[in-house]
């Protein structure tokens, strides 16, 4: 089955970058998310790569693919305090429905020290 | 609406009741999800609807869980017999036909005491 793991807190001064990673298992994953979430919000989509993709930067984030390894991560250079939040990485799979079914990690708390 | 329109935000029932979480989707997205995000944990897939059909149920708990889209549009999560554990974060998400961003609600928080 799908199993989506992340590592549950990170600590980062106020200008450094942030690297966030995650392992997942599906080999057949098409896309891979990351979602941002807020303290009571609902899930803001940041960015996602397609599963042939190694490398997507989009302005202040970088996300990396290791297909070889099931690895992803996103860094988020220059961190602000406003991007204290928790991070979700989700694989989609294309379901026999025709559904793109995401599977989550339990999420990675970012704290931004100023 | 411009974004996915979730209510009631919160919501309180007693154990055993009935409750039903509306879900109001971004206009003229065929594709509809139902997540639930339980303390700590990331959203986990309840059902998937391509149009008015519930194409992929696989995720319900069990058959206190219903859903229905009749026009396509607007979704209602029905939970019948609430129990403590069904506490939780019920996420909407939808998403144009064959596309693979989805759009989340800010969520109903469901607290059954």
């Amino acid at each position: 089955g799908e199993d989506v793991e992340q590592s549950l807190f990170l600590s980062v001064r106020e200008g450094d970058s942030s690297v966030i990673n995650c392992t997942y298992t599906d080999s057949s994953s098409t896309y891979l998310y990351w979602y941002k979430q807020e303290p009571g919000a609902g899930l803001q989509l940041l960015t996602y790569i397609f599963s042939n993709m190694d490398m997507k930067q989009d302005q202040r984030l970088t996300v990396l693919l290791n297909k070889k390894d099931k690895h992803l991560s996103l860094r988020i250079a220059d961190t602000q305090t406003g991007d204290s939040a928790i991070y979700f990485c989700a694989e989609s799979i294309l379901s026999w429905a025709g559904s793109y079914q995401l599977t989550f990690g339990k999420g990675t708390k970012l704290s931004v020290i100023p | 609406g411009a974004g996915v329109s979730q209510t009631p935000s919160n919501k309180v029932t007693e154990k055993g009741k009935y409750v039903e979480l509306r879900c109001d989707p971004i206009s003229g997205h065929t594709a509809l999800y139902w997540y639930r995000q339980s303390l700590g944990q990331g959203p986990e897939f309840l059902i998937y609807f391509q149009g008015t059909g519930a194409a992929d149920d696989s995720g319900l708990p069990n058959d206190r869980f219903f859903a229905v889209r009749p026009e396509g549009s607007v979704s209602t999560l029905k939970i019948q017999r609430t129990e403590r554990g069904d506490s939780a974060v019920y996420l909407c998400a939808s998403s144009p036909a064959g596309n693979t961003e989805a759009f989340f609600g800010q969520g109903t928080r469901l607290t059954v005491v």
